[in-house]
């Protein structure tokens, strides 16, 4: 049981390329989401989907392009870097759609660099 | 919107001292559900403790202990007998009842002293 696995663990990107976050979990969790964390503001929230073929923006989606075609995968594209958009990654997921003390099970994280 | 407050950026504790981390949150929800998560330096973020708002009871989870406070919309942590592998950043974060989705204080980054 690996949990949520998100590759790659480290990327740096010029201005304007392109790229795609990998993210897959084994649980069956039907939630998923991408987070955002930089410094002195915490985890945000930047796109969510409550199980395959729906997704849904979050705090921060600008930027950011998301799809959900099955149950497990979760990828988050960047379809044009800017370096704004440098910061450390999260995927996460949690079982059930709400009402429930569940708790997001989170991946180890990617640092993207856009230079 | 739901907002959480964590008013500590930065604190520090010596080895086998108890600490308390603040958190507050705003919300006209009844059902929700609270949580504080560790984040030591290897990044990963880690469950520490959960508190249902419908439960008066504070949770517990070994050295590690909340107090919720409903009504003062408040949710401290308490790390008891504090270890060296306690040093990481702690965020709180809050979930509404219908939602999956979890809302993050900016964190309080805990060194704990030997």
């Amino acid at each position: 049981n690996a949990g949520v696995t998100q590759t790659p663990k480290f990327q740096v990107l010029k201005t304007g390329q392109s790229m795609t976050l990998q993210c897959a979990q084994d649980m069956n969790h039907e939630y998923m989401s991408w987070y955002r964390q930089d410094p002195g503001m915490g985890l945000r929230l930047i796109h969510y989907s409550v199980g395959a073929g729906i997704t849904d923006q979050g705090e921060v989606p600008n930027g950011y392009n998301v799809s959900r075609s099955t149950t497990e995968d979760f990828p988050l594209r960047l379809l044009s870097a800017a370096p704004s958009q440098t910061s450390v990654y999260f995927c996460a997921s949690s079982l059930g759609l709400g009402g429930s003390n569940s708790p997001l099970h989170f991946g180890n994280g990617t640092r993207l660099t856009v230079t | 919107a739901q907002t959480v407050t964590q008013s500590q950026p930065e604190m520090s504790v010596q080895e086998a001292e108890t600490v308390t981390l603040s958190c507050t949150y705003d919300t006209s929800e009844n059902n929700y559900y609270l949580f504080w998560y560790k984040q030591p330096p290897s990044r990963q973020m880690i469950l520490v403790i959960r508190q249902e708002a419908y439960k008066q009871q504070n949770a517990t989870e070994n050295r590690f202990s909340v107090n919720f406070q409903k009504a003062a919309k408040s949710f401290s942590l308490k790390i008891s007998d504090s270890q060296l592998g306690d040093t990481a950043m702690y965020f709180c974060a809050f979930k509404g009842g219908a939602t999956n989705k979890l809302i993050f204080g900016t964190g309080t980054l805990l060194a704990v002293q030997p």
